[in-house]
């Protein structure tokens, strides 16, 4: 079965520090892949995608993250956070087969990242 | 331009009665997807809708929910009978034809009592 696993449920840092955010996947098939912001009673907002193309993307807010086929993972990076940065982020898979529910998106739990003064 | 809209965005109801839920999604995107997120099981997909195409309800947890989407626009999810396990966060995202990413509404934060 398909899953996502974001293995860092809480990261805490300090402000102007770089941050990893990890996510990895399990799929047999071909995905896309994203992240996923979510600001306090907010909706969820996207930070990036991976489709096709160059494994680096970069997204807004200064975010990037990495495709690593080999390792199935899609690690989110930013080199200096801000207070602003604090909220949940979702790694979420959408599979590219042409069965069952192909057009939706697998979610991992999110991960709560907490930018100290 | 607008994004995908929620109503209400909070329902305070009694176990046992119906509730429904609505979502208005960007204009001309043709894919509509309604989410559950809870505290305990994180965020779930629901029902999908596609264009004219029959509705994939494979992620229903149960024959009391339901959802219809008229006109291929405007989206309503029901749920009848409501259980306190059906309290959640409701979200709706849309996408365009052939688009990856998926544009989430604000959520509708359903209370059973």
């Amino acid at each position: 079965a398909q899953s996502v696993t974001q293995l860092d449920s809480q990261v805490p840092v300090f402000e102007e520090a770089p941050v990893e955010l990890r996510c990895n996947y399990s799929s047999s098939v071909s995905v896309y892949l994203f992240w996923y912001v979510q600001y306090p009673n907010q909706g969820l907002q996207l930070l990036l995608k991976y489709l096709s193309g160059s494994t680096l993307v970069k997204g807004i807010n200064g975010f990037e993250a990495e495709f690593n086929k080999s390792q199935t993972s899609f690690h989110l990076r930013k080199p200096s956070v801000h207070i602003s940065d604090t909220a949940e982020y979702f790694c979420a898979v959408r599979l590219l087969n042409y069965g069952g529910s192909q057009g939706n998106l697998i979610f991992g739990k999110g991960t709560k990242l907490s930018v100290k003064p | 331009g607008a994004g995908v809209s929620q109503s209400p965005s909070n329902k305070v109801t009694e176990k046992g009665k119906d509730v429904e839920l609505r979502c208005d999604p960007i204009s001309g995107h043709t894919a509509l997807y309604w989410y559950r997120q809870s505290l305990g099981q994180g965020l779930e997909f629901l029902i999908y809708f596609q264009g004219n195409s029959a509705p994939d309800k494979s992620g229903l947890p149960s024959d009391r929910f339901s959802a219809e989407r008229t006109g291929g626009s405007v989206s309503t999810l029901t749920i009848q009978r409501t259980q306190q396990e059906d309290s959640a966060v409701y979200l709706c995202a849309s996408s365009p034809q052939g688009a990856g990413e998926q544009y989430f509404g604000p959520g509708t934060r359903l209370t059973v009592t």
